[in-house]
């Protein structure tokens, strides 16, 4: 089993409507969740980071983290063709300092 | 604040050669993690730096190595290179501390020849 697994997609969806993004973790001690986009030749930047169980929204942005389903989810509102990229999800395991754990990313596509 | 500034861009070298690649976090910054980026293994850490000293590390043959400055500043160093090498290498900074967000750099595009 991955430690952090996401579905590769890619996920399209049409401007305007929401896309939902999805990841699951194993080790269950872990602390820290954070969400990264990468835009094709780029580097990763990070859009959310997320510590507690529930939501945390920035802008058009929802994280949701469920420590004991361990799961955490990205929502995008109102999707715009500008946010098609790579969407990576990362993971600091239980005593981990700053290592970062990636899953393998979710490629969205927003359609007009 | 400036962001985390990477040298070289990108770098074309051999098989059996060495290569040295430089980063320079935000300021403030403590902390310097280093990433390979491939289409086959996707994002895997390396190691972290933090004042100097690497506390942690990832499951990579010692030909790979590092090393921080008192500035902050890191070096990752690549020594007698291997096809599978050629790669994407980032570099992250974050505040000190554990479990604080990273801030990636450009990164540095590897190619072995």
């Amino acid at each position: 089993q991955k430690e952090v697994e996401q579905n590769s997609g890619p996920l399209s969806v049409p401007e305007g409507a929401i896309a939902s993004l999805n990841c699951t973790y194993s080790d269950r001690g872990s602390q820290s969740f954070f969400w990264y986009r990468q835009y094709s030749g780029k580097s990763p930047e990070l859009i959310m980071s997320i510590y507690s169980n529930g939501d945390k929204e920035d802008g058009r942005f929802t994280a949701q983290l469920n420590k004991a389903s361990q799961y955490v989810s990205l929502l995008i509102r109102d999707s715009q063709p500008s946010d098609s990229a790579t969407y990576l999800c990362a993971v600091i395991l239980s005593g981990g300092y700053n290592k970062l754990i990636f899953g393998a990313g979710t490629r969205l596509a927003v359609h007009p | 604040k400036a962001g985390v500034t990477q040298t070289p861009r990108y770098l074309i070298k051999t098989r059996g050669q060495q290569v040295t690649l430089s980063c320079s976090p935000i300021s403030g910054h403590r902390s310097v993690s280093w990433y390979q980026q491939t289409p086959g293994q996707g994002l895997q850490f390396l190691f972290e730096y933090f004042s100097e000293t690497q506390r942690n590390k990832g499951n990579f043959p010692g030909r790979f190595s590092g090393r921080q400055f008192s500035n902050s500043r890191s070096e990752m160093n690549v020594s007698t290179l291997e096809l599978g090498d050629s790669a994407l290498y980032l570099c992250a900074s974050s505040d000190s501390g554990r479990n604080n967000e990273q801030f990636f750099g450009p990164g540095t595009r590897l190619t072995v020849l």
